[in-house]
């Protein structure tokens, strides 16, 4: 199916285990992005990438490791999960729109930290 | 620092009107979006302004004041569907989107 798909959809881990939530888009868009989402906070950015192999932090990266070996996939890990890492997890890849660079979004990935 | 603000919660009653306001402080500024969100699921596109004036789109518009940091989103005619999340969300000068934590917008019969 065409768009941005997003595994697992739900997880839950034990504190200092390694996680990795999947992407996979399939409008070979060069911007992708990944963001948590937190009651009482906006979306806030881990990482993006605008090209195979060119990632940059955003806003909350400790904790987190991305690699963008091809333009289609971007998985995020979290290499030793803590309970503060509890969150849902939104991948999302740019399109321009109208002059825009409008995001679209997977369906989320609801990570569990116990 | 950078900052959005909305409103947490609003109830609006079905067939209303609604608008939702958003405040912004950003460094620079190349646009404002708007986006929905059902719970439960993923933000979807609702607007982007970035010239001042409103901008209409069916039942939703949406509208910018630069010099005043400012934008609300209008909503016509609500059905039970607009039952959601709206997330405001400005463009910086590194053009990064700066959230707002969200109004959800309950909508009663």
């Amino acid at each position: 199916d065409a768009g941005i798909t997003q595994s697992p959809r739900y997880k839950i881990t034990e504190t200092g285990r390694q996680v990795t939530l999947m992407c996979h888009q399939t409008w070979s868009h060069s911007y992708m992005f990944w963001y948590r989402q937190d009651l009482g906070h906006g979306l806030r950015l881990i990482y993006y990438s605008a090209a195979a192999d060119i990632t940059d932090k955003g806003e909350v990266p400790d904790g987190y490791v991305v690699s963008r070996s091809k333009t289609e996939n971007f998985p995020l890990t979290l290499e030793s999960a803590t309970r503060s890492q509890t969150s849902v997890y939104f991948c999302a890849s740019s399109l321009k729109v109208d002059g825009a660079n409008v995001l679209t979004f997977g369906a989320g990935s609801r990570l569990t930290v116990l | 620092g950078q900052n959005i603000d909305q409103p947490t919660e609003m109830t609006a009653t079905e067939g209303a009107i609604v608008q939702i306001n958003c405040t912004y402080q950003t460094s620079g500024f190349n646009g404002l979006f708007w986006y929905q969100q059902h719970a439960g699921e993923a933000p979807t596109f609702l607007s982007y302004n970035v010239l001042d004036g409103l901008e209409e789109k069916g039942r939703f518009s949406s509208f910018l004041s630069r010099s005043k940091g400012y934008s609300y989103l209008l909503l016509k005619e609500l059905q039970m569907k607009d039952s959601a999340s709206y997330l405001c969300a400005s463009v910086d000068s590194n053009y990064q989107l700066i959230w707002g934590a969200g109004t959800k917008l309950i909508i009663k019969p």
